[in-house]
């Protein structure tokens, strides 16, 4: 089974702050994944991490993957009030299972 | 790209009562399908995955079954409900070679 952990769990920040969400996994992952919820919806994809040291960058956000380190962040640059939702990470197992973070809830603030 | 299809949106069942949930895939063929639960505030938990007709893996014990009676289609399964079972069923959908899951829009149960 692989564990995953978000931190933080809730983050609160100002318009026009930059921030970064944490993921670690305790165990290989097969991908990484990154996606967004926003209230009462489904689950959106963000990014797709395949391997070390693999950077993607969509707007605003960018995520990254350190397969040695079992980490990957998602960095917010210069939020807007739109980023405002939670933020889940995976990581797939064996190939087929995939297992979630708890959410980090994010609220921009104007 | 695929779409999924989840029914019904929403569902109010008493303690005891059946469950069948389902949801078709359009756009592929030969997914792997899963069902999650979300409790209200919390993360994902996967319930089951498929990797084809009739094959069926459970990742959590629990009072839920799953069936995949054809290629496109998952379904999702109770005798009697409790009220623990009261969440957000989301069923997703991913198929090689590509590395993405693709969410469908979910069931929101709640068991009273």
């Amino acid at each position: 089974e692989l564990k995953v952990e978000q931190n933080p769990l809730f983050l609160s920040m100002q318009e026009g702050k930059n921030y970064t969400i944490y993921c670690n996994y305790s165990t290989t992952s097969d991908r990484l994944y990154w996606y967004r919820q926003d209230p009462g919806k489904s689950l959106e994809s963000l990014f797709v991490l395949l391997s070390n040291g693999a950077v993607k960058q969509e707007g605003r956000l960018m995520a990254s993957l350190d397969t040695k380190a079992r980490l990957s962040t998602l960095h917010i640059t210069a939020a807007v009030h739109d980023l405002s939702a939670t933020y889940f990470c995976a990581g797939l197992y064996n190939f087929n299972k995939f297992y979630f973070g708890s959410g980090t809830k994010l609220n921009v603030k104007p | 790209s695929q779409t999924i299809h989840q029914w019904p949106a929403t569902l109010v069942q008493p303690v005891g009562s059946p469950l069948s949930l389902e949801c078709t895939v359009e756009g592929t063929s030969n997914p792997n399908l899963y069902w999650y639960r979300q409790a209200a505030g919390r993360g994902l938990q996967l319930l089951f995955y498929s990797v084809g007709i009739g094959q069926i893996s459970s990742e959590v014990p629990q009072n839920l079954s799953a069936s995949r009676p054809q290629d496109r289609q998952f379904i999702l399964s109770s005798k009697k409900l409790l009220l623990s079972d009261s969440g957000f069923y989301l069923c997703a959908s991913r198929t090689a070679p590509s590395h993405e899951q693709y969410f469908g829009p979910g069931t929101r149960l709640t068991v009273t």
